[in-house]
């Protein structure tokens, strides 16, 4: 089973609007990490936000927020107030607490449309 | 450095020649992991490294791919009679411990491997 699935390969969304990408994900350790990464044209991996399973509010971090759904197993991502410059692919991935690895979705295309 | 450091950038090579990535994480990073991205596509893990611990190869493809490193420092892929399906982009990341959850993996800006 994937550990992590994220089921839009693309997206588009108008300037100044919010998105929502979609990740859920598969673990049976009670302890275990988020987070989501951005990946422009430029090839680079950006971390941009992460949650604990433990965290009981939602994370945040400016125009990024993290919709924690634990019960469904699932971490959006919430962009607001879209830019042109948020084009590129975004990546969720998983740490469990047993274990060394990330687990990495295959990514969700996101297009900013002026 | 200020961040993690990868070389070359760019390489192409023939077929059936050895080639070898660089990674040079970020100081007092100990634990560093390998991934190779194809056009497209999501990351997939190759080989991660935890201080002196013996390194997980699980995410290894076959036995032409190895890796090194020493201490806490550099380290070094290598794929021996490369193929085609090598072609790829393989990024490096380093985190800062990595039994602390939290820690998120900070990453170069990867090595363009083609292989004609």
């Amino acid at each position: 089973a994937q550990k992590i699935t994220q089921t839009q390969p693309g997206m588009f969304v108008q300037e100044k609007e919010a998105v929502t990408l979609d990740c859920t994900y598969d673990t049976s350790d009670q302890s275990y990490g988020l987070f989501w990464y951005k990946q422009p044209s430029s090839g680079e991996m950006i971390f941009l936000i992460y949650q604990g399973s433990y965290d009981e509010q939602n994370a945040t971090e400016g125009r990024y927020s993290l919709n924690f759904q634990k019960a469904r197993k699932s971490a959006n991502l919430v962009i607001s107030a879209s830019q042109l410059g948020d084009s590129a692919m975004y990546f969720c991935a998983m740490r469990e607490n047993t274990g060394n690895q990330f687990y990495f979705g295959t990514g969700t295309s996101l297009t900013v449309i002026p | 450095g200020a961040g993690v450091s990868q070389s070359p950038s760019n390489k192409v090579t023939e077929k059936g020649k050895d080639v070898e990535l660089r990674c040079d994480p970020i100081s007092g990073h100990t634990a560093l992991y390998w991934y190779r991205q194809r056009l497209g596509q999501g990351l997939e893990f190759l080989i991660y490294f935890q201080g002196n611990s013996a390194p997980d190869k699980s995410g290894l493809p076959s036995d032409r791919f190895s890796a090194e490193r020493t201490g806490e420092s550099v380290s070094t892929l290598t794929i021996q009679r490369t193929q085609q399906e090598d072609s790829a982009v393989y990024l490096c990341a380093s985190s800062q411990r990595a039994g602390a959850l939290r820690q998120p993996q900070h990453f170069g800006d990867g090595t363009r491997l083609s292989i004609l």
